[in-house]
């Protein structure tokens, strides 16, 4: 699987749109990027997943440039309840575990 | 949504005891997986199960632990003599392959302290 590095924190405020970027410039033709999130102890949570097209859905948008280098996660109204940590993983649809990184640590402030 | 679905949520033992996590899994599901968690680090990848049998297993994963579907619902990771720094939380998962979204669902995780 492509190696992804994301920022170890970020903040945004309640109400703003919270953009969490993603770089994997190694990641090849076939290997989508998913995004998890693991909110305080529970289990990790999918959000959401794309290969070259933006992707949307009731929780997110991704955004993933043409070159497919990198991508943006982009949760439109953030609320308390999004605070979490993001993972941004790039990986072939059929393999076998998921690999979570460190992911990005996101505050969300009143 | 449908859950996967662990038990117990704690789980208090004693070193060099045998512990059994429980995990029903989603149910037409057939990728199974376990992770762990050890108190504000990554989460882990300790085993993915197929078709019956191990698919894949981390270093962690070493003799000590063990995986089994024992019926057509439940999947269970077992710990043989558990030790110290096998506290931690532990989180089931699974997939469904037939699906066009591939996603993994888990389930909130029992966490394991071993005294």
């Amino acid at each position: 699987d492509a190696k992804t590095t994301q920022p170890t924190s970020m903040d945004c405020a309640e109400g703003r749109a919270a953009n969490l970027p993603c770089n994997h410039s190694t990641i090849s033709g076939n290997e989508y990027v998913y995004w998890y999130r693991q909110i305080h102890s529970q289990g990790p949570q999918y959000i959401i997943h794309g290969l070259k097209n933006n992707e949307t859905n009731e929780m997110a948008s991704l955004i993933i440039t043409e070159d497919r280098k990198s991508s943006t996660l982009i949760l439109p109204h953030a609320t308390l309840r999004d605070t979490a940590v993001y993972y941004c993983i790039a990986m072939y649809s059929s393999a076998s575990k998921i690999i979570f990184g460190s992911g990005t640590r996101l505050s969300i402030r009143p | 949504e449908p859950e996967v679905t662990q038990t117990p949520s704690h789980q208090v033992t004693q070193m060099g005891q045998e512990v059994i996590l429980r995990c029903v899994p989603i149910s037409n599901h057939l990728y199974f997986y376990w992770y762990r968690q050890i108190l504000g680090q990554k989460v882990e990848f300790l085993v993915s199960f197929y078709n019956n049998e191990i698919s894949e297993k981390s270093e962690i994963f070493d003799d000590q632990f063990s995986v089994e579907r024992p019926d057509g619902s439940n999947f269970t990771l077992k710990i043989r003599s558990t030790k110290l720094e096998d506290s931690a939380m532990y989180f089931c998962a699974s997939r469904d392959l037939l699906a066009t979204n591939e996603k993994l669902f888990f389930g909130s995780g029992t966490q394991l302290s071993v005294l």
